[in-house]
């Protein structure tokens, strides 16, 4: 396994259009995070799964945002109706839960991100 | 409150070290990291550091933790060229769920 995966890589859409991303977390992480980061800025947490229970949502997340993970493995991000705001990069990290000695608790590894253009 | 700061700029000569600072405000923290994003790139993780230590070195990377000043710094010796990215430095907070809180980064440029 190389790493944390993301698809598509680059999304430019219309105003009103919903888009779906796709993560790939490393195998054996059960913790899976989406995070979103704008220009300038540093990333900004939007919610996280422990295996395919969504246990944390930021404020940030209106209800235009939904994210799955149904099996414990690979999540989602949906927007729907797309608004020029939404455009950003979505980072997906991944991590093992606590584990005593070597890297601390919840080391995240981040993915390349999705780059997405509203227009 | 979780708010993280960093200068937004550092320029240094190939060779010179390279000192990136980070202040926070919350005294919760329990570990602080540093990620390097190069351009069009995730996150990649640089080290890190548990709020009880007070320094960790790890080849070309010192970290320094001032718990007092909620103060961190990384130095990078011997900076190259391929450093050049943004440098983030983030918080896990306790009790503060699994977010990572990041701070706005630093831009480094290595000048030849």
């Amino acid at each position: 396994d190389t790493g944390v995966s993301q698809d598509p890589r680059h999304k430019i859409t219309k105003r009103g259009q919903n888009v779906t991303f796709r993560c790939d977390p490393i195998s054996e992480h059960n913790r899976l995070y989406w995070y979103r980061q704008t220009l300038g800025q540093g990333p900004e947490f939007l919610t996280y799964f422990q295996n395919e229970a969504q246990l944390e949502k930021s404020r940030l997340l209106s209800d235009r945002f939904s994210a799955e993970r149904p099996k414990g493995s690979f999540s989602t991000l949906e927007i729907q109706r797309t608004e020029q705001g939404d455009s950003a990069m979505y980072l997906c990290a991944s991590s093992l839960p606590p584990i005593g000695g070597g890297a601390p608790q919840e080391t995240q590894y981040f993915g390349p991100g999705t780059r997405l253009l509203v227009l | 409150g979780e708010d993280v700061e960093q200068s937004l700029f550092l320029s240094v000569r190939e060779g010179d070290s390279s000192v990136i600072n980070c202040t926070y405000t919350d005294s919760s923290s329990t570990y602080l990291y540093w990620y390097k994003q190069e351009p069009g790139a995730g996150l990649q993780l640089l080290t890190y550091i548990f709020s009880n230590m007070d320094m960790k070195q790890d080849q070309r990377l010192t970290v320094l933790l001032n718990k007092k000043d909620k103060h961190l710094s990384l130095r990078i010796a011997d900076t190259q060229t391929g450093d050049s990215a943004i440098y983030f430095c983030a918080e896990i907070i306790t009790g503060g769920g699994n977010k990572l809180t990041f701070g706005t980064g630093t831009q480094l440029k290595v000048e030849l």
